[in-house]
């Protein structure tokens, strides 16, 4: 079994300044790890993911994520918020090699302030 | 984007009624699953389908049932709608052959059960 803790349910932050949502992940096997974000009244979209190889991974619009093993965390980062990053984001795990039935967080609602 | 659609998008229905949402992929992936989002509890699994006429249990099974006679199409029923199951839902899809696990998702549903 593997489980997902998002630990805050909600970050204020102002615009232009930096941010890190939380994640931590329980699994006996080797895991996949995803980040999604959801927009106001839309569905969940990929942000970024790790399957293997680099630690840190990053998505095209600034966002990175970094897989650390010994901590089992896959925290989400950016250097400087936009307005536009408002949402709520997910972070979930599958068993890699086969499961594809992923455990998501709980979510973590960012809310970026002028 | 993925070719996911659901239908119908909104819906208000009376307890006791059944309710029948469709989730529509142009994709041809293997994996669809149906999901329901209610705050502070995230994303729970209902029912998932690994294939035409294959389908299984997830978390939040109870008061569910399911159908998939063609891969473009996952049914979600509501035999006997309650207030409980006010929610919003989510179809999702994956591919095994991508090997990420990767899941894409539609718009939502957003039901109210008077």
């Amino acid at each position: 079994a593997q489980s997902v803790t998002q630990l805050d349910s909600q970050v204020p932050v102002f615009e232009e300044a930096p941010v890190e949502l939380r994640c931590n992940y329980s699994s006996s096997v080797s895991v996949y790890l995803f980040w999604y974000v959801q927009y106001p009244n839309q569905g969940l979209q990929l942000l970024l993911k790790y399957l293997s190889g680099s630690t840190l991974v990053e998505s095209i619009n600034g966002f990175e994520a970094e897989f650390n093993k010994s901590q089992t965390s896959f925290h989400l980062r950016k250097p400087s918020v936009h307005i536009s990053d408002t949402a709520e984001y997910f972070c979930a795990v599958s068993r890699s090699g086969g499961s594809y039935i992923p455990t998501f967080g709980r979510g973590t609602s960012l809310i970026v302030h002028p | 984007d993925a070719g996911i659609t659901q239908s119908p998008r909104h819906k208000v229905t009376e307890t006791g009624t059944p309710v029948t949402l469709r989730c529509h992929q142009t994709e041809n992936h293997r994996y669809m699953y149906w999901y329901r989002q209610d705050p502070g509890h995230g994303l729970r699994l209902i029912h998932y389908s690994y294939g035409v006429k294959d389908t299984d249990k997830g978390e939040v099974s109870d008061g569910y049932s399911v159908s998939r006679s063609k891969t473009e199409d996952f049914l979600l029923t509501l035999e006997s709608a309650t207030s409980s199951q006010t929610s919003v839902y989510f179809c999702a899809i994956s591919e095994s052959s991508s090997g990420s696990n990767e899941q894409f998702f539609g718009p939502g549903t957003r039901l109210t059960v008077l």
